[in-house]
């Protein structure tokens, strides 16, 4: 199994407030993405990295932001937290752009 | 942009009944297409993909061919299990052809014993 974790895994939170999801990797692999998971939705992409302090939007990245200082850590934030936001939190990461994602098990957000 | 659309579940089978689960997609270019399939309370992994027309994904008894003129890519299984019984989710490569992968909304599989 791809060396992936992501911390919390569980975290309710109350709407107004920070949140930080952590995706720590030991693979060394490249890219790194976050995708959030809601019913009728599927996944659908937050943010992703191609290397250190490189980043970019997805198609959902209103009131998201990441940072990626390290090459084995890629932070997710939401500076002020809604229940539209609540929602399964999903790290990726890839060695190479073969859309061979390997995804960490997941971080449940429920913002009250 | 490119898109894609799958079969609403959930698709409720008896064990080694026969397994088709659609995903037609729209894109410009010549996208890679991709099943993944999420098991219970785990994160997704790649089960097949296909990067080119005519091509066929097969993995673990699971086949799914790149079908161009119908713009489809169907997944199939003649014997399923219980094991199998997850989540499947077909996506393609982004517009431009960037490994930012779109998924389909997933469809949930029960097998029954």
């Amino acid at each position: 199994d791809a060396g992936i974790t992501q911390s919390p895994r569980h975290k309710v939170t109350e709407t107004g407030t920070p949140v930080t999801l952590r995706c720590h990797q030991t693979e060394n692999h490249r890219y790194m993405y976050w995708y959030r998971q809601d019913p009728g939705h599927g996944l659908r992409l937050i943010h992703y990295s191609y290397g250190v302090k490189d980043t970019d939007k997805g198609e959902v990245s209103d009131g998201y932001s990441v940072s990626r200082s390290k090459t084995e850590d890629f932070l997710l934030t939401l500076e002020s937290a809604t229940s539209s936001q609540t929602s399964v939190y999903f790290c990726a990461i890839s060695e190479r752009e073969t859309g061979e994602l390997f995804f960490g098990e997941g971080s449940r957000l429920t913002v009250l | 942009g490119n898109s894609v659309t799958q079969m609403e579940g959930p698709v409720t089978l008896s064990e080694e009944a026969f397994l088709t689960i659609n995903c037609t997609y729209t894109a410009t270019g010549y996208p890679s297409l991709f099943w993944y399939v999420q098991y219970p309370g785990e994160g997704l992994q790649l089960l097949l993909k296909a990067t080119k027309a005519d091509d066929k994904g097969s993995n673990k008894g699971f086949e799914a061919t790149y079908r161009k003129e119908t713009t489809s890519f169907h997944l199939e299984k003649g014997s399923v299990q219980v094991s199998d019984s997850a989540v499947y989710f077909c996506a393609l490569t982004g517009m431009d052809s960037s490994y930012k992968l779109i998924f389909g909304s997933g469809t949930r599989l029960l097998v029954r014993p």
